[in-house]
């Protein structure tokens, strides 16, 4: 069955550095973009990063540009979220998400990992 | 991007029919058929129940149902149950690779 399991949450101080990890199992890893969206305490969703199926393509939302990478290694069916430059409006529970390929929806998601940043 | 708009709440009683509106622009909901909605549970994951405006996937009960008008996409939830309470996100494309969710909507049965 579809798996996709988050890790790399924790406590973090403001500039500080975190990295997050997706493992995912269950479905074609390579024929899937993935995303990270995030949920702030008591807050809505948010779309945060993808990161096309092959790897070429990596989009952000503006406010995390320039300070979060999205990467992947499908050798592992893992994708990363290497976050820098942390905030404290950065603090949320953050989600992978699968996307098949071109069609503009998220089928599977994780349970979250939650970063904090705090000092 | 702004998020899309979504009542903060909406309820009914078991059996009634409710409707949740998503709000947003030209450049989102009004330029894609690429709205999807989320239903998400205390303490939950999102699970997608509607794609593509209107579409269910396989496994997501028929009383849930999509579509849109312009800049707005709507969620319909007929025959309520009280397993539907929960927190529902509406979400579109918005372009350049970029995507947008509501603020989403609480949604009690009585």
């Amino acid at each position: 069955q579809v798996q996709v399991v988050e890790s790399g949450g924790g406590v973090v101080q403001p500039g500080r550095s975190l990295r997050l990890s997706c493992a995912a199992s269950g479905f074609t890893f390579s024929s899937y973009a993935m995303h990270w969206v995030r949920q702030a305490p008591g807050k809505g969703l948010e779309w945060v990063t993808v990161i096309s199926n092959d790897g070429t393509g990596k989009y952000y939302t503006d406010s995390v540009k320039g300070r979060f990478t999205i990467s992947r290694d499908d050798s592992k069916n893992t994708v990363y979220l290497q976050m820098s430059s942390l905030r404290g409006e950065d603090t949320a529970l953050y989600y992978c998400a699968a996307e098949k390929s071109g069609s503009y929806h998220f089928d599977y998601w994780g349970q979250g990992t939650l970063v904090t940043v705090s000092s | 991007q702004s998020a899309l708009t979504q009542p903060a709440s909406v309820s009914g009683s078991p059996g009634q029919s409710i409707t949740i509106s998503c709000t947003g622009t030209s450049s989102d909901v009004g330029s894609y058929n690429l709205v999807s909605w989320y239903q998400q549970h205390p303490g939950k994951a999102p699970k997608l129940i509607i794609y593509e405006v209107s579409k269910r996937p396989s496994g997501v009960s028929s009383r849930f149902s999509g579509s849109r008008s312009g800049n707005t996409a709507s969620l319909t939830i007929s025959g309520l149950q009280a397993e539907d309470e929960a927190d529902y996100y509406c979400c579109s494309y918005a372009g350049s690779s970029t995507w947008v969710f509501g603020g989403g909507t609480k949604l009690t049965v009585l």
